[in-house]
């Protein structure tokens, strides 16, 4: 069964830092580029960020640039997401989602991440 | 950045009807458009992609159409099941968008 599962979020102060995980099973993770993907409470979905599946190059939503960080250990087939200088506006739920000829074809069931003192 | 705008934000349909759901794309994607599903307390789901290329295991009541910059998500005979949020998304260019999302609600 092709599964992506989350983990990582919980509660962590303004200014803070945060590293979420995404385990891949049911798939060869290595052929597949991934991405993550956000959704504030009550609000819309965001595309955070992109990376190729060799992990050679990434891009990022201006939101997040310079303050995330996305990447992947290939062997271990898991994805990664450093989130650093975190702010009360990231507070959302975190899908890791494969990339499939365009579309985010298999998500997460996601993780919760609330930035508040 | 490419804005996808959607409307309605929120329909309240009742079940067999209709329902048409659009997306504007402020500027064209070609056919680089897609559709999901999210239902409560659920991730997304892919529903349709490349404006109507169907997906499998999901019901052929969905359907989609368009091209450029006007896309448009049909659901043929509305069921409860089908109570959820709906979002575009284009991948045309980054940073990939979605659409704000359009709830349909069961009456």
């Amino acid at each position: 069964e092709v599964q992506l599962v989350e983990s990582g979020g919980g509660l962590v102060q303004p200014g803070g830092s945060l590293r979420l995980s995404c385990a891949v099973s049911g798939f060869t993770f290595n052929n597949f580029e991934m991405n993550w993907v956000r959704q504030a409470p009550g609000k819309g979905l965001e595309w955070l960020s992109y990376i190729t599946a060799s992990g050679i190059t990434m891009y990022y939503a201006d939101s997040v640039k310079g303050r995330f960080t996305i990447s992947r250990d290939n062997p271990k087939n898991s994805l990664f997401l450093q989130m650093n200088s975190l702010r009360a506006e990231d507070t959302a739920v975190y899908y890791c989602a494969r990339s499939y000829w365009g579309t985010f074809d298999i998500w997460g069931q996601g993780t919760l991440v609330t930035v508040s003192s | 950045e490419i804005v996808l705008t959607q409307s309605p934000d929120f329909q309240s349909v009742t079940p067999k009807e209709k329902v048409t759901i659009t997306c504007r794309a402020s500027q064209s994607i070609g056919t680089s458009l897609h559709w999901y599903q999210q239902k409560p307390d659920q991730s997304p789901k892919l529903l349709i992609k490349y404006v109507s290329q169907s997906i499998s295991g999901v019901p052929s009541r969905f359907s989609g159409s368009g091209s450029g910059t006007d896309f448009t998500l049909t659901i043929n005979g509305l069921e409860a099941e089908d109570a959820a949020a709906y979002y575009c998304h284009q991948s045309s260019r980054l940073p990939a968008t979605f659409g704000q999302g359009t709830k349909v609600e069961i009456k």
